[in-house]
């Protein structure tokens, strides 16, 4: 069975940093796209970022472009998501997802990041 | 960015009901549309993709369909699990995005 662990979430200041991290079991990790998708608490989905098979190519949705960095290491079956210059509205549960042509059949359990004072 | 909408917010239908969700694209997405399930407190859960294909796992009770800018999810008789919100999510048109969901309930 499949399985996507995230780790690394928690309580940070507003302008802090935060970096997560997601590992793979029993999926070909390194033949699929990887990327993250959020969810606001009591809110909808929102795609993050995601990063091709090799991590040549990166994409991330506007409000995050220049303060989160998406890598990989396929060596170890993982994703990473460096996020700095955090503000409130990045509060989210944070899901780790094996993406399949543009949708997600694998999800992690997600890794609650808060940003408060 | 394509704006996906659904309807209605809440659908409250009894065990045995059919549900019938939809959700509209502001643009035409062909059929890159996905639909999941997400129970409290747990991720969510691939049901359906291309529109109308059947993730795995998910029993038959569960179909989509519909292309362009409209589509459809129905469950022919509901269980007592199918209790759940439900996204749709375009993947035609970077970037990708999701509706905001209908919630099933009693």
């Amino acid at each position: 069975e499949v399985q996507l662990v995230e780790s690394g979430g928690g309580l940070v200041q507003p302008g802090g940093s935060l970096r997560l991290s997601c590992t793979a079991s029993e999926l070909s990790f390194s033949t699929y796209w990887m990327g993250w998708v959020r969810q606001a608490p009591g809110k909808g989905l929102e795609w993050v970022a995601n990063i091709k098979q090799d991590g040549s190519q990166r994409y991330y949705v506007d409000s995050v472009k220049g303060r989160f960095t998406i890598s990989r290491d396929n060596a170890k079956n993982s994703l990473y998501l460096q996020m700095n210059s955090l503000r409130a509205e990045d509060t989210a549960v944070y899901y780790c997802v094996a993406d399949r042509s543009g949708n997600y059949p694998y999800w992690g359990q997600g890794t609650l990041v808060t940003v408060s004072s | 960015e394509i704006v996906m909408t659904q309807s209605p917010a809440t659908l409250s239908v009894s065990p045995g009901d059919r549900a019938t969700l939809s959700c509209r694209a502001s643009q035409s997405v062909s059929s890159f549309l996905a639909w999941y399930q997400q129970k409290p407190g747990q991720a969510p859960r691939l049901v359906i993709f291309t529109a109308s294909t059947r993730a795995t796992g998910i029993p038959d009770r569960f179909s989509g369909s519909g292309s362009g800018t409209e589509f459809t999810l129905t469950i022919s008789s509901l269980q007592s699990e199918d209790f759940a919100v439900y996204f749709c999510q375009q993947y035609s048109i970077w970037p990708p995005t999701f509706g905001p969901g209908t919630k099933v309930d009693v």
